[in-house]
């Protein structure tokens, strides 16, 4: 079975400072990993996605995640904030990137503070 | 570019009616989800659909849920009797063979 936690329900940071929202992540099997930005009553985006290639994982809008398989972590980073990365974000965690199911983290509220 | 679309963005329903949530997934798709989001808590899976049956549900997937594809291009989730825990946002997901998941933007559901 799959599980990821997230520490921290809200984060605010100040723009143009560093983004940092973390997720650890369970599995007894190699895990594929994902990152998902829901913004206010909208569905859910693909921010980015570990398939088990490179470690270090680039996604839109700036984002990258590094997989650490020594610390089961998938944080994810931006250099920079923006008020427009206000947004609730969504580690997940699947068995294989085809046809299973996600299994979401409790999400993280990031606050952009101007 | 494609997009998953739902239908209604909002229904309000009565404790004990039936709703019927329909989802139209990417045309070429061939995996197709149910998602829901209680609010202020995480996103959890309820079911799964493949070749024209349920590949895997979750626990909160009972005897009042059920999914279908009726044609081509249309997925609905249905519950049957409506219960006030049942509020919440159902969001359909569709992905092709070894790609990522694509959410719709989801129906609010509030039950009264």
């Amino acid at each position: 079975a799959q599980s990821v936690t997230q520490l921290g329900s809200h984060v605010s940071v100040s723009e143009g400072a560093l983004v940092l929202l973390r997720c650890n992540y369970s599995s007894s099997v190699p895990p594929y990993l994902f990152w998902y930005v829901q913004y206010p009553n909208q569905g859910l985006q693909l921010l980015l996605k570990y398939t088990s290639a490179a470690t270090l994982v680039k996604g839109i809008n700036g984002f990258e995640a590094e997989f650490k398989k020594s610390e089961t972590s998938f944080h994810l980073t931006k250099p920079s904030a923006h008020m427009s990365d206000a947004a609730e974000y969504f580690c997940a965690v699947s068995a294989s990137v085809g046809d299973e199911k996600l299994t979401f983290g409790t999400g993280t509220r990031l606050t952009i503070i101007p | 570019e494609p997009e998953v679309t739902q239908t209604p963005s909002h229904q309000v329903t009565q404790m004990g009616q039936e709703v019927i949530l329909r989802c139209v997934p990417i045309s070429n798709h061939l995996y197709f989800y149910w998602y829901r989001q209680i609010l202020g808590q995480k996103v959890e899976f309820l079911v799964s659909f493949y070749n024209n049956e349920i590949s895997e549900k979750s626990e909160i997937f009972d005897d009042q849920f059920s999914v279908e594809r009726p044609d081509g291009s249309n997925f609905t989730l249905k519950i049957r009797s409506t219960k006030l825990e049942d509020s919440a946002m159902y969001f359909c997901a569709s992905i092709a063979a070894s790609d990522t998941q694509y959410f719709g933007p989801g129906t609010r559901l509030t039950v009264l």
